[in-house]
């Protein structure tokens, strides 16, 4: 695709419930990272996946978020027994190369909320 | 404690004049710190990307500069237009890693009146 692709688009779950995000990278983009955005802030990293490994998971809040990329593409973000203060934009991002110095593509986010 | 601030929420500006957005970080030896620009409900679009051993860098009417010592960024928008507005994010690399971990400042919100 032309782009990061993030579904669905909007989630609104009750409390308790299990959820998953899913993000579609940029054909051939081997780093996927998956990051948090809180009304009026800026995002806040989650996981970042270097082909098939979670190769750095340290800003996954908690045991109830987990995420996968079994094939190096997909990525799917997990969260088990969500709670309210899950609600936020959840943003995939991936690059061509690792470094700092490596642009990230942007999905446009899926906005959780957590009734 | 490791902290990245942005200038004010909310900057505005007329519509012709120059836009100055400000980042500050402390306790971070960033290698690289990028600028970001995010329209509502969509996900941040890169814009620029500075190096510690550069001190200025431009794209178009972009201008960023990035001053080590002040730990501080600066991103200009020169001859703004109202098609400009939209909140603009720095980010920098965590220097503790290799792969482009990045850490984001809260944003600037810019309105450009015409």
């Amino acid at each position: 695709g032309a782009g990061v692709s993030q579904t669905p688009s909007n989630k609104v779950t009750e409390k308790g419930k299990y959820v998953e995000l899913r993000c579609d990278p940029i054909s051939g983009h081997t780093a996927l990272y998956w990051y948090r955005q809180s009304l009026g802030q800026g995002p806040e990293f989650l996981i970042y996946f270097q082909g098939t490994g979670a190769a750095d998971d340290s800003g996954l809040p908690n045991d109830r978020f987990f995420a996968v990329r079994p094939e190096g593409s997909v990525s799917t973000l997990k969260i088990q027994r969500t709670e309210r203060g899950d609600s936020a934009v959840y943003l995939c991002a991936s690059s061509l190369g690792v470094g700092g110095d490596t642009e990230a593509f942007f999905g446009q986010g899926t906005r959780l909320t957590v009734v | 404690s490791q902290k990245i601030e942005q200038n004010s929420e909310a900057l505005n500006i007329q519509e012709g004049k120059t836009a100055t957005l400000t980042c500050n970080y402390t306790n971070y030896s960033p290698a690289y710190l990028q600028w970001y620009r995010q329209d509502p409900g969509r996900g941040p679009v890169f814009l620029l990307l500075i190096r510690e051993n550069e001190k200025e860098k431009r794209k178009e009417r972009l201008k960023v500069t990035f001053d080590t010592t002040l730990k501080q960024s600066l991103f200009h928008i020169t001859a703004s237009q109202p098609a400009d507005s939209a909140t603009y994010l720095c980010a920098l690399d965590d220097s503790g890693t290799s792969y482009g971990k990045l850490t984001f400042g809260q944003g600037t919100i810019l309105t450009v009146h015409p």
